[in-house]
């Protein structure tokens, strides 16, 4: 599995964008890169993934560097309920049932 | 679209006891996940099922522990004479097999088990 880097904690202001960054310089060329987040108390909740190319959803943007070696989740307008942690997993095309967590970016978000 | 359901929410239980847990799954998912998260830490993957085949076991998955998935639909996770350091959140997820492997996975929110 590739390995990840990702800041311990990042603060916003509300309705603020957000940019989570993520380094995973040994990730291989048929890894998925799979964003979830994690609000207090409950379970992971899926957010966005990309190979290649930049990917856009209603909750947010993915921008991958072209070497692939790093991306960046970008949230729009960080809202209260967008403070979570946010775990970056590099995922092998046809094995992502194997989601290797690491310790995420606790993300807080301040009115 | 119900989500994925995971009963209890909460056990507490005295060491040595056996426990048991439950996972339903989103209907038309065929594969299902437990992971186990400790205080501060990511989740760490379990087991995983596809339809009622279990198809890998996490070295984690001490002989203390079962899973099953008798019909491919719920599934139960059993820990038989429970010790402190079994004291977690467990999680179930479940997805659906595309080809291409980027299906994502849904989460429930978890049992959290403490050994006392």
């Amino acid at each position: 599995d590739a390995k990840t880097t990702q800041p311990n904690s990042m603060e916003s202001n509300e309705e603020e964008p957000v940019h989570l960054p993520c380094n995973h310089s040994t990730i291989s060329g048929t890894d998925y890169i799979h964003w979830y987040r994690q609000l207090p108390s409950q379970g992971p909740e899926y957010v966005i993934h990309g190979l290649t190319s930049n990917v856009n959803n209603r909750m947010a943007s993915l921008a991958i560097a072209e070497d692939r070696k790093s991306s960046t989740l970008i949230l729009h307008r960080a809202t209260l309920r967008d403070a979570a942690v946010y775990y970056c997993i590099p995922t092998r095309v046809g094995s992502n049932y194997k989601l290797t967590f690491g310790k995420g970016t606790l993300l807080t978000v301040n009115p | 679209d119900t989500g994925v359901s995971q009963n209890p929410r909460h056990k507490i239980t005295k060491r040595g006891q056996n426990v048991t847990f439950r996972c339903d799954p989103i209907s038309e998912h065929n594969r299902l996940y437990w992971y186990r998260q400790t205080l501060g830490q990511g989740p760490e993957f379990l087991t995983y099922f596809q339809n009622e085949a279990q198809l890998e076991k996490s070295r984690l998955l001490s002989d203390r522990f079962s899973a099953e998935r008798p019909k491919g639909s719920f599934s139960t996770l059993e820990i038989q004479r429970t010790e402190q350091g079994d004291s977690a959140m467990y999680l179930c997820a479940s997805s659906l097999n595309l080809d291409r492997g980027a299906s994502p996975l849904h989460f429930g929110n978890g049992t959290r088990l403490t050994v006392t």
